[in-house]
């Protein structure tokens, strides 16, 4: 069955280090999305890509970055973790069917930075 | 900047009884979501309203949205210990073809026995 995964499920890491969050989905999706969940906030959208090589920022962009070098994937990648990037992270796919373009969430990410 | 507004955003209801979620949204959009998360899991799509007087229902839940209000309303009947979630609306603000959703804060259900 296709699916969205995400990898690591829990990561502890130190301020200043550069972390990687990965995400990988096999439907063949063009779209694809990172959003970080914090309490009183919803979701919020980090970065999303349409295509291979295309990337666009979100809401929350900053201290983030993506890269989309294949259909399946979209890493997240965090330059410098900061305390304030303790949170959430759910990626996302999605497709146009008809006029419905539902967006898949994976498991998540649970991220700690001390 | 799209706004969307969910109100309650806690609520704690008994079982048996009916209550409705609002969501209120800033901007024309004629594509509203809504999702359920369970704690410590992902999103799990309910509904998908796409033209205004949309109406959905599955079980006890039934989803409406009203276009020119700018209002989607997620009512529960008759609600149940397994309804206990949090629910999302979401709203597209960026029209046919490249979906980019923003969401509300969610609404916190609990239902007591």
């Amino acid at each position: 069955d296709a699916e969205i995964t995400q990898s690591p499920r829990h990561k502890i890491t130190e301020t200043g280090r550069q972390v990687t969050l990965a995400c990988h989905q096999t439907w063949n999706h063009n779209n694809m999305f990172w959003y970080r969940q914090d309490l009183g906030h919803g979701l919020r959208l980090i970065h999303y890509s349409y295509g291979v090589q295309d990337t666009n920022k979100g809401e929350v962009s900053d201290g983030y970055s993506v890269s989309r070098s294949n259909t399946e994937d979209l890493p997240l990648t965090l330059e410098s973790a900061a305390s304030s990037q303790t949170s959430v992270y759910f990626c996302a796919s999605s497709e146009l069917q008809g006029l419905q373009e539902t967006q898949y969430f994976g498991p998540g990410t649970r991220l700690l930075v001390l | 900047e799209l706004k969307v507004e969910q109100n309650p955003l806690f609520l704690s209801m008994q079982e048996g009884k009916n209550y409705t979620i609002y969501c209120n949204y800033s901007t024309t959009s004629d594509r509203l979501y809504w999702y359920r998360q369970d704690p410590g899991k992902s999103l799990e799509s309910l509904f998908v309203l796409l033209s205004n007087g949309a109406v959905k229902q599955e079980g006890r839940l039934m989803a409406s949205l009203d276009t020119k209000a700018r209002l989607s309303t997620l009512h529960i009947t008759a609600a149940v210990h397994d309804l206990s979630a949090t629910y999302f609306c979401a709203v597209d603000d960026l029209g046919f073809g490249n979906e980019k959703l923003t969401f509300g804060t969610g609404t916190r259900l609990t239902i007591i026995p």
